[in-house]
């Protein structure tokens, strides 16, 4: 398996944009995850998906993020608009999780998001 | 709440020194815990995951971690470190389906 895919590994994009971030989590997972890390935050969690439903997304910090998991292989977070302060890296994890097998979280390259 | 504590954010030491990273978490249930790390540039990947058994759980690199339940830790212990082992360290765990990290421990070794 290639691993956690992320799409685009760099982003540069103007105030105001929508931005698109793309991850394929690896095959056979159930849980997706996605991260935001900054110098000043940390590693946050933004949203995670068991089986494609979202689980807990009190980390989403404003209407302006979405996500959305339309099926097992594919998950999506936009940002509409884009704000500078947005800027940050963007990781998606995917995991096993059950009653009988399970595994740790696999990480993305991430996406580093600039928004000028 | 769910919640993980790292006690130190900045570690600074010489190569050979031994390594403690203190990791606390907040969770009632049965969890699962991990040791991520994080190298200038790159993603995280991980060091070692405890899920059950044997409570001192041996990683990658020479890292290990002991699960003291009754204090509900997880500390990272390396006997000798050495400058490659310069990055960032997270703890992390799972109760039911989240996974939820601590703030980070940035080492750095000097050689």
């Amino acid at each position: 398996d290639a691993g956690v895919i992320q799409s685009p590994r760099h982003e540069v994009t103007e105030m105001g944009q929508e931005v698109t971030l793309r991850c394929k989590p690896i095959s056979g997972h159930n849980s997706l995850f996605w991260y935001r890390q900054t110098m000043m935050r940390g590693l946050e969690l933004l949203i995670y998906f068991n089986n494609n439903v979202p689980i807990d997304d009190s980390g989403m910090p404003e209407d302006r993020f979405s996500a959305k998991m339309p099926n097992a292989s594919f998950s999506t977070l936009k940002i509409q608009p884009s704000e500078p302060r947005d800027s940050a890296v963007y990781f998606c994890a995917s995991s096993l999780q059950g009653q009988g097998a399970r595994t740790e979280a696999f990480f993305g390259q991430g996406t580093r998001l600039t928004v000028v | 709440a769910q919640s993980v504590s790292q006690h130190n954010h900045h570690v600074i030491l010489s190569e050979a020194a031994s390594l403690e990273l203190g990791c606390n978490y907040s969770y009632g249930g049965t969890v699962n815990l991990f040791w991520y790390v994080q190298y200038p540039g790159q993603h995280l990947q991980l060091l070692l995951k405890y899920f059950s058994g044997d409570p001192l759980v041996k990683g990658i690199k020479g890292f290990e971690a002991e699960f003291i339940k009754s204090k509900f830790s997880f500390n990272l212990r390396k006997p000798s470190v050495q400058w490659s082992d310069t990055a960032e360290y997270f703890c992390a765990f799972t109760g039911f389906q989240k996974l939820v990290f601590g703030t980070g421990t940035r080492l750095l070794v000097s050689p």
